[in-house]
């Protein structure tokens, strides 16, 4: 059972679009974090959220925490080449225990 | 600063071997977390290490084990490898244990384990 479940698994948009990418748990986070792993590399965090409700923008990046922090949303804006890669949340649940979801993998085309 | 350090990158083995695999953390962070990444299951947990002892372990038979060292360097070993063990094996390296609210999390590039 994975504790973190992203949705949409996969997904290929036109450069330019617009997408947002969702992770949704029954549990509560103390903290919840967004990574990205490209091809043949290991995740690189982009983002920590703690707070229920808090908003962080990365420049064309906009990452929220649901008010009972139980679930954050990712959300990109014109999105571009380079923003193709596999997007990771992960967090630590009130007990202490860190999780990865389970990952969309995103391909935006020129 | 030098990143996390995972070695080797690429290895094949055989059913019924073991395998060895290391990864030196950024100076001075004391976990080191390790992964396992297949397409179908994504990124499993392992174990973490934190100052030579281990903190927490995912849901993998005991065929996986790991330690750490003195000097932060961490290792795990599979012992009787099987086809399904055939994956990406990543660590994390980070100054706190990863439950600790804002530590981020350090990547290795990974090791590539093929089972034949």
């Amino acid at each position: 059972t994975q504790l973190l479940e992203q949705s949409p698994q996969f997904l290929s948009i036109q450069e330019g679009e617009n997408l947002t990418v969702y992770c949704n748990s029954s549990s509560v986070f103390s903290s919840l974090q967004w990574y990205r792993q490209e091809p043949g590399e290991g995740p690189v965090l982009l983002v920590t959220v703690v707070t229920g409700g808090e908003v962080k923008k990365l420049k064309r990046l906009t990452f929220q925490f649901g008010d009972a922090r139980k679930d954050s949303s990712l959300h990109i804006t014109a999105a571009q080449t380079g923003d193709t890669g596999l997007y990771l949340c992960a967090g630590a649940d009130t007990g202490n225990q860190f999780y990865f979801g389970t990952g969309t993998s995103l391909t935006v085309i020129p | 600063k030098a990143g996390v350090t995972q070695t080797p990158r690429y290895l094949i083995k055989t059913r019924g071997q073991q395998v060895t695999l290391s990864c030196s953390p950024i100076s001075g962070h004391r976990s080191v977390s390790w992964y396992q990444q297949t397409p179908g299951q994504g990124l499993q947990f392992l174990f973490e290490y934190f100052s030579e002892t281990q903190r927490n372990k995912g849901n993998f038979p005991g065929r996986f084990s790991g330690r750490q060292f003195s000097n932060s360097r961490s290792e795990m070993n599979v012992s009787t490898l099987e086809l399904g063990d055939s994956a990406l094996y990543l660590c994390a390296s980070s100054l706190m244990w990863q439950a600790v609210q804002n530590t981020e999390a350090f990547f290795g590039q990974g090791t590539r384990l093929t089972v034949v």
